[in-house]
């Protein structure tokens, strides 16, 4: 079936500093990536909707300068969390769609600032 | 926009029955799906219903119905691994986002 492989799966990192979260298709290429965030006991609330070669669409109250999503290929999309506060550590998790695999989740990353 | 609303929690004991009802509201509709999340880890789809009715695959069944906007998750023959949290979705349009409920959380106990 298909895989979406994501990476890292954890990551401490300083205030202030970012971190890049990566999610490849395998075997199968992405027409759209979807990216969510995850707080602990809470539901996957949706970031952003990224289609390859186009901007990402960022849900409301996301700061699209805050978290940097970039779509270069039908297999890759990454995610920048620039200047990275405590109030950012979460679950980042991307899920991409294809016509024929419907959603395949990638393994998700936590990122705790400190 | 869309809602969805799930029970926060379940406990039961091994071999017994859940049942995880789900209402929703959304501007159009293209499906419900359940999907199992384990501490830590990324969800994994259970179940997709398109149309009314049951659809069952082992010991899961989900069930729909439109005109309620209402389905259900059926966890049949509980097993400890089933402790998990549970959340159903719907896709609601041409963009294909999924947005999520709150989550379900079971509790299987010996």
């Amino acid at each position: 079936g298909a895989v979406v492989s994501q990476h890292p799966s954890r990551v401490i990192c300083k205030s202030g500093t970012s971190v890049k979260i990566e999610c490849r298709s395998l075997d199968f290429q992405a027409t759209t990536m979807f990216w969510y965030r995850q707080f602990p006991k809470q539901s996957l609330m949706l970031m952003a909707t990224s289609n390859e070669g186009s901007k990402a669409t960022y849900e409301q109250g996301v700061e699209k300068d805050k978290f940097l999503i970039n779509h270069a290929s039908l297999t890759l999309s990454t995610l920048t969390v620039t200047s990275a506060h405590p109030e950012d550590s979460s679950f980042y998790i991307c899920s991409a769609w294809d016509r024929a695999y419907g959603y395949t989740f990638g393994s998700g990353t936590r990122l705790t600032v400190v | 926009g869309q809602s969805l609303e799930q029970p926060s929690e379940v406990t039961a004991v091994e071999g017994a029955i859940v049942q995880i009802n789900c209402t929703y509201q959304t501007s159009g509709f293209y499906g419900l799906s359940w999907y199992q999340q384990h501490d830590g880890g990324a969800p994994t789809f259970l179940s997709y219903n398109a149309l009314d009715g049951l659809e069952e695959t082992g010991r899961f069944s989900s069930f729909l119905s439109r005109s309620d906007s209402y389905g259900y998750l059926l966890l049949q023959e509980l097993q400890m691994k089933d402790s998990a949290s549970y959340f159903c979705a719907v896709r609601d349009g041409n963009d294909y986002k999924l947005s999520f409920g709150a989550g379900t959380t079971v509790t299987v106990r010996a």
